[in-house]
């Protein structure tokens, strides 16, 4: 089945440890997502790739990275975490609809971040 | 600043009973609508999208959009316990490299048995 998949599911690093959490996908989508989520409430868009083209949300940290090295794969780097980067970071995929925009976006289980 | 505003909820109803969701958004602009389901702890499930005005049904579903009140909102019939979650509405804004969608905040729903 086409899917998003994320790894790890579950991920404990110390303060100021860099990480990095992965995304896969198998839609053959060509806009990759970045969201976090802190409980309740609505997804805060990092930033995304239309393609190859990186897309920052103006208030997305510089401590927040990211890397898309092919259409299947796309990387978020944390350089420096904090306390308050504990979330839950969800990757999703859409493809663009010429005229319309973005299409409905499909997510991955997400990555539930610990910082200790 | 463009914005899709929904109640916060929670909304409580009985097990059986129709329960109706209510979104808005400001863009004029937007043509697609969307509705996740997410469950505590879980990652957003698609449940419906919607491009034109009127209504949309699937199964117990059904999302109606009006453009000219900018409102979207979604009715669940012969709601169930499992329909407990909590229900996002998201608008498109832009179109091509600068497309994206705007989440509300979301409203959380509890079907008693």
């Amino acid at each position: 089945d086409a899917m998003v998949i994320q790894n790890p599911r579950y991920q404990v690093t110390q303060f100021g440890k860099p990480v990095t959490l992965s995304c896969s996908q198998t839609l053959n989508h060509n806009v990759m997502y970045w969201y976090q989520q802190k409980s309740s409430q609505a997804p805060k868009l990092l930033f995304h790739y239309y393609d190859k083209d990186f897309n920052n949300e103006a208030d997305t940290p510089d401590n927040f990275q990211s890397r898309r090295p092919n259409t299947s794969f796309c990387f978020l780097d944390i350089r420096s975490p904090g306390l308050g980067d504990a979330a839950m970071y969800l990757c999703a995929t859409s493809r663009d609809l010429p005229g319309v925009g973005p299409s409905e976006q499909y997510f991955g289980p997400g990555t539930r971040l610990t910082v200790t | 600043q463009k914005e899709v505003e929904q109640n916060s909820g929670p909304l409580s109803v009985p097990e059986g009973a129709i329960a109706s969701l209510n979104c808005t958004y400001s863009d004029r602009g937007s043509q697609s609508f969307f509705w996740y389901r997410q469950y505590s702890g879980k990652s957003p499930e698609l449940i419906m999208s919607i491009y034109s005005n009127g209504d949309k049904e699937d199964g117990r579903f059904t999302a109606q959009l009006n453009k000219a009140s900018q409102y979207v909102s979604l009715l669940i019939r012969d709601s169930q316990p499992s329909d407990s979650a909590t229900y996002l509405c998201a608008v498109n804004i832009g179109e091509g490299s600068q497309g994206n969608l705007i989440f509300g905040k979301g409203t959380k729903l509890s079907v008693k048995p």
